[in-house]
Order: C-alpha cells, then structure tokens, then sequence
C-alpha cells in the first residue's frame, strides 16, 4: 500500500531563517505531487504541483520554492522566512490520471 | 474569487441523527468533486467522491450529492457518531488540468454524544 511521509512534524524558525521540508511517497511510482498550505482557520491553499522530476508549477508567487530531485520525494524551501509563512503544510499525492489525493500528517510552521 | 463555498462554517448535530454538510461552486469546468475529512493537526483524509456524470454516490455512513444545475453538492452522514467531529473540506476540479483541486474553506462539525 502507498504511504506519505512529512518531515518534521513541527517547527519553530526565526524570521529570515532558511526552510526546508521533505516529503517522501512509498508505494508508488510517477505519482504526481503537491504542497499545500492552510493557514490557521482557512482552507487549504495549492502551492506547487509536480509530474515528474525536475518539473515543478507554482500556483501562487510567495517566497517559496519547490523540488523534486526524486520521483518520490518533494521538499518545500525558503532561502529567507517571513512571519507570513507560518502556517500547516501538507504534501499530497495522486496517481496518473487520478483526481483523488492523498495527504500526508502535514508539518507545523511558526515563524517568530 | 472564492470558486468553491462552503458557507456554513459549523455545524452541530446529535449524535445518531442526520449531518448535512453543503459546497456551493462556480467553475462549470469542474467536474469531479470530494470531500475530506480532517483532524486538528493532522491531513486530510479522502472521504467520497462523485463524478459529474452521476448525482448521488454512496458509501457506507456517507452519501454525497450533485446538482450539477444549482453547482451544489452536499455530503449526508447517517448516523453521525461522536468520531464523525472534524472539519469537512469538499474540493472539485476539471479533470483534464492536472488534477488540480480547489478547496472550500470546511466546515467544522461537532457531533453531541
């Protein structure tokens, strides 16, 4: 059976420190990718979206940035963090051709 | 521009009766929808699923509808037992555009024992 996997599962980083968030996907191969955000009390906001390695879509312009050096692995990244970045991010996968996906535990960002 | 609603953010219900939980969106592209499930601090978890072609999708407790004249659909839970409280995403897409889904912004829904 498929699983994702996020890590870590909390952090806690200063402003203008660098991020870097790593989301894994066993089970499966070519999935494609994605790393949402949720904001405290909203829905969830789509980032960036993968189909392959190296090929990487952003949705909305923000100070972050996206990867994927593997087929199954995807990492969320920022040179230098706002306060704004603070938030729930989730990694989620979908088979090809397939509208269903499926999250990850997600990862708790506070920037102070 | 908000292309899917859910404009009750909270819900509560006694336990054993009814859930109704309602998604209203705009984008006549969209033609797959589904509802999540989620925890505090913890993923989404897929619930059910309906392709535009049908109106109404059953599984087990969960039932969801489409109208697809009024773009509303709706997720019925019967019974609702105290582990169904959680916050309620629907999401929808145009199957063709890379399984991109948008999301509304949930509905909490607390079940009374």
């Amino acid at each position: 059976s498929q699983t994702i996997h996020q890590w870590p599962a909390t952090l806690v980083q200063p402003v203008g420190s660098p991020l870097s968030l790593e989301c894994t996907v066993e089970g499966t191969s070519n999935p494609n990718l994605y790393w949402y955000r949720q904001a405290a009390g909203r829905g969830l906001q789509l980032l960036f979206y993968s189909v392959g390695i190296g090929q990487i879509s952003s949705e909305v312009p923000q100070n972050l940035s996206a990867s994927r050096p593997q087929d199954r692995q995807f990492i969320l990244s920022s040179k230098k963090l706002l306060l704004s970045d603070s938030g729930f991010y989730l990694c989620a996968w979908s088979g090809l051709a397939q509208e269903t996906q499926y999250f990850g535990p997600g990862t708790r960002l506070l920037v102070l | 521009d908000q292309q899917v609603k859910q404009n009750s953010p909270s819900l509560s219900v006694q336990e054993g009766r009814i859930s109704i939980l309602n998604c209203d969106y705009t984008n006549s592209m969209f033609d797959y929808f589904l509802w999540y499930k989620k925890y505090p601090a913890e993923g989404p978890t897929f619930l059910i699923s309906i392709s535009s072609i049908k109106d109404k999708n059953e599984d087990g407790r969960f039932t969801v509808f489409l109208n697809k004249s009024a773009k509303h659909l709706s997720l019925h839970i019967v019974p609702s037992q105290p582990g169904d409280s959680a916050v309620y995403f629907c999401a929808a897409t145009p199957s063709a555009a890379g399984n991109k889904l948008t999301f509304g912004g949930g509905t909490r829904v607390l079940v009374k024992p």
